[in-house]
C-alpha cells in the first residue's frame, strides 16, 4: 500500500471550512484514499473514500488531484466536534478472500477547532 | 441499526496472564477485524476474521488469537500478556467484499502491570 504524508497538526475556526491535505505521492491505480477520524477516547470513525473522482457525503468531501498523488479532505463548516485525528489511507480495492490486510494507521493530523 | 459493541470498556491484567476481549459487530455485517493503541499512535491493525475463519493477520505473535462465531460476534485472546501489551483494543465490523468501510467499537482498555 502506498505511503501518505499529513501534517501533525492543524488549526481552523469553527464555521469555517476545513481543508486537511494528504500526500500520496507513491499511489498505484488499484489504491483507494480513505479517510478516518478518531475523537478523544473513542474508536476511529470512517468518512468517506474514493478513486478518482470527487466525493462528497453528509460528513465531508473528498478532493483528489487528477494526477492521483495528493488529495483534500474538507469539512465545510467545522463545529468544536470535529477536532480529532484525521487519517488519510490509501490501500488497494477490496479483497476477495485472499487475505485481509486491514487498514493502515500512520500518525494522521491533529485538526483543533477554535471557537 | 446496532452499532459495534466492545466488553469489558476496561480491564487490568498481571504480567504472564491470559485475557478474552469480546465483539459484537454492527448487525448486517459479516467480517470482524481487532486492532491495538498503544497511547500516542495509530491504531495496529492484529488480524481479521470472516467465516469463522482467520482472513488476514498483521504483525502480531501467535499469542494473539482470536475466534469468530455463527453470529459474527468475535473474541480477542491474548495469552501470556507482556507489559507492553496495554494498550486500547479496537474492535471493527464490515461487510467483506465491499470496500475497507469499518465500523469501529469504543474499544477496551486493557491495562498489564
Amino acid at each position: 500500500d502506498a505511503k501518505t504524508t499529513q501534517p501533525t497538526s492543524m488549526d481552523c475556526a469553527e464555521g469555517r471550512a476545513a481543508n486537511l491535505p494528504c500526500n500520496h505521492s507513491t499511489i498505484s491505480g488499484n489504491e483507494y484514499v480513505y479517510w478516518y477520524r478518531q475523537i478523544h477516547s473513542q474508536g476511529p470513525q470512517y468518512i468517506i473514500h474514493g478513486l478518482k473522482n470527487n466525493e462528497t457525503n453528509e460528513m465531508a468531501s473528498l478532493i483528489i488531484t487528477e494526477d492521483r498523488k495528493s488529495s483534500t479532505l474538507i469539512l465545510p463548516h467545522a463545529t468544536l466536534r470535529d477536532t480529532a485525528v484525521y487519517y488519510c489511507i490509501v490501500l488497494s480495492s477490496m479483497y476477495s478472500g485472499g487475505g485481509a490486510d486491514g487498514l493502515t494507521f500512520g500518525k494522521g493530523t491533529h485538526l483543533i477547532i477554535q471557537p | 441499526e446496532t452499532g459495534v459493541t466492545q466488553s469489558p470498556t476496561h480491564l487490568i491484567k498481571t504480567r504472564g496472564q491470559q485475557v478474552t476481549l469480546r465483539c459484537s459487530s454492527q448487525s448486517g455485517h459479516n467480517t470482524v477485524s481487532w486492532y491495538q493503541q498503544a497511547l500516542g499512535q495509530g491504531p495496529q491493525f492484529i488480524f481479521q476474521y470472516y467465516r469463522e475463519e482467520e482472513n488476514g493477520r498483521g504483525n502480531f505473535p501467535p499469542r494473539f488469537s482470536g475466534l469468530q462465531f455463527p453470529n459474527y460476534s468475535s473474541e480477542l485472546n491474548v495469552n501470556a500478556l507482556e507489559l507492553d501489551d496495554s494498550a486500547l483494543y479496537l474492535c471493527a465490523s464490515s461487510m467483506t467484499g465491499e470496500s475497507y468501510e469499518q465500523y469501529f467499537g469504543p474499544g477496551t482498555r486493557l491495562t498489564v502491570t
